[in-house]
């Protein structure tokens, strides 16, 4: 089975510009999770979603940030307007229904804000 | 708010040595705790998972301990090689949620031949 597909791998972006980044998780997973890693802070859970409805947004640093996931085989973060403090390497990962919540990562995107 | 520290930070050793890494938590109300290896440049790997009812986990040359009472975790690897080299991560729930992981910095591995 395929993993955790996430798009684009790499992205290099203008301060002000708007991001995308994209998710598929791993079919029959229900538990979707996004989150972001620096040297700084590590890794930091931003947002996570079951069966496709958002859970908890805490970690969201600002209004910046936006979380969707249309479906269950989709999900995007979305940053508007991107800064150049938001570098980071994000990354999702989904867990399945009764796994104990073994999280399978995504190989993550490197968002460089210039 | 739970917090992970991983000790050591850094570890070199030389090829087939038996190697310890700790992980220790704030809170020890921990339901699962995961490890996960990380390569450079690439995502994570799940390594090892302990579940609320267990205490520790082999997979090969790994086995990870869980001890609830005092919040403490390590990662043993057995005759280690130079491919186990990565940072290895571990992660566990946190904020009365069993979802919301929280991760350690990590300990960077390098097994030297």
């Amino acid at each position: 089975d395929a993993g955790v597909i996430q798009s684009p791998r790499h992205e290099v972006t203008e301060m002000g510009q708007e991001v995308t980044l994209r998710c598929k998780p791993i079919s029959g997973h229900d538990y979707l999770f996004w989150y972001r890693q620096t040297m700084m802070r590590g890794l930091e859970l931003l947002i996570y979603f079951n069966n496709n409805v958002p859970i908890d947004d805490s970690g969201m640093p600002e209004d910046r940030f936006s979380a969707k996931m249309p479906n269950a085989s989709f999900s995007t973060l979305k940053i508007q307007p991107s800064e150049p403090r938001d570098s980071a390497v994000y990354f999702c990962a989904s867990s399945r229904p009764g796994g104990g919540n073994e999280q399978f990562f995504g190989p993550g995107t490197r968002l460089t804000v210039l | 708010k739970q917090e992970v520290t991983q000790i050591p930070a850094a570890l070199s050793v030389p090829e087939g040595e038996n190697l310890v890494l700790n992980c220790s938590f704030t809170d020890s109300a921990i339901y699962n705790l995961q490890w996960f290896r990380q390569d450079p440049g690439k995502g994570l790997t799940s390594l090892l998972l302990i579940q609320s009812s267990q205490r520790e986990q082999t997979s090969g040359r790994l086995n990870a301990s869980l001890d609830k009472s005092s919040g403490r975790s390590t990662l043993y690897i057995a005759a280690s090689q130079p491919g186990d080299s990565a940072t290895y991560l571990c992660a566990g729930n946190s904020g009365g949620s069993n979802y919301k992981l929280t991760f350690g910095k990590g300990t960077l591995l390098t097994v030297n031949p």
